[in-house]
């Protein structure tokens, strides 16, 4: 069974500083990949990033980007230049058998000005 | 694009009653699915489907029905609403479920209150 493990409940980063979010998870599918979603306090569920484990490079996505280091079975998220619409819960995750996203516990970013 | 859409946003409902919430996407997505979501519980899968005419339950089914008559449209009916369903619920889909277009969007989600 897949499990997403995230290990910061909650953290603080000062305005335009960047901030990474950790991510372990494990899987004994040999191909796999890896979400990153934001959850504001407005309550939707906000694609960011996918990583997936074949890929060859880290992705990418603006501001976004995925430290994915998979011996380690980790897949941080970076944020640069944080704002402070960045404020909210952010989720790690994967696919699970049911082709469903199974999500870690999700870590509560706040920005401060 | 109009993405997933969820209705309606917020509803209360007395014990016993029904309802259906409405899902679409309009990303010809063959998966898609429904979850709940409380405090400390997480993103729990309630019914899912790969396509239309096919449905599956998720890891808590009870007390919710689905249906998949075309590849658009995926609406959940709680069948006698308990004070239990009480929830956030969120519509999800996707083009596949592995490799290139598995990237799961989200709908802006329901909220329910059960009195």
């Amino acid at each position: 069974a897949q499990k997403i493990t995230q290990t910061q409940p909650g953290m603080f980063v000062q305005e335009k500083e960047a901030v990474t979010l950790d991510c372990t998870y494990d899987t004994s599918d040999q191909s796999y990949g890896l979400f990153w979603y934001k959850q504001p306090s407005s309550g939707e569920m906000i694609f960011l990033i996918y990583q997936g484990s074949y890929d060859e490079q880290n992705a990418t996505e603006g501001r976004y980007s995925l430290n994915f280091q998979k011996a380690r079975k980790s897949a941080n998220l970076v944020i640069s230049a944080s704002q402070l619409g960045d404020s909210a819960m952010y989720f790690c995750g994967t696919r699970g058998s049911q082709g469903n996203l199974i999500f870690g516990k999700g870590t509560k970013l706040s920005v401060k000005p | 694009n109009a993405g997933v859409t969820q209705t309606p946003k917020f509803q209360v409902l007395k014990t016993g009653q029904s309802m259906t919430l409405q899902c679409a996407q309009d990303m010809n997505h063959e998966y898609m699915s429904w979850y709940r979501q409380d405090p400390g519980m997480g993103l729990r899968l309630i019914h899912y489907s790969v396509g239309a005419g096919i449905t599956d339950q998720g890891e808590v089914p009870n007390g919710y029905n689905v249906s998949r008559s075309t590849t658009e449209d995926f609406p959940l009916r709680l069948l006698s609403a308990a004070p239990s369903q009480t929830s956030v619920y969120f519509c999800a889909s996707s083009y596949s479920t592995r490799g290139a277009g598995n990237t799961i969007y989200f709908g802006e989600g329901s909220w329910l209150t059960v009195v």
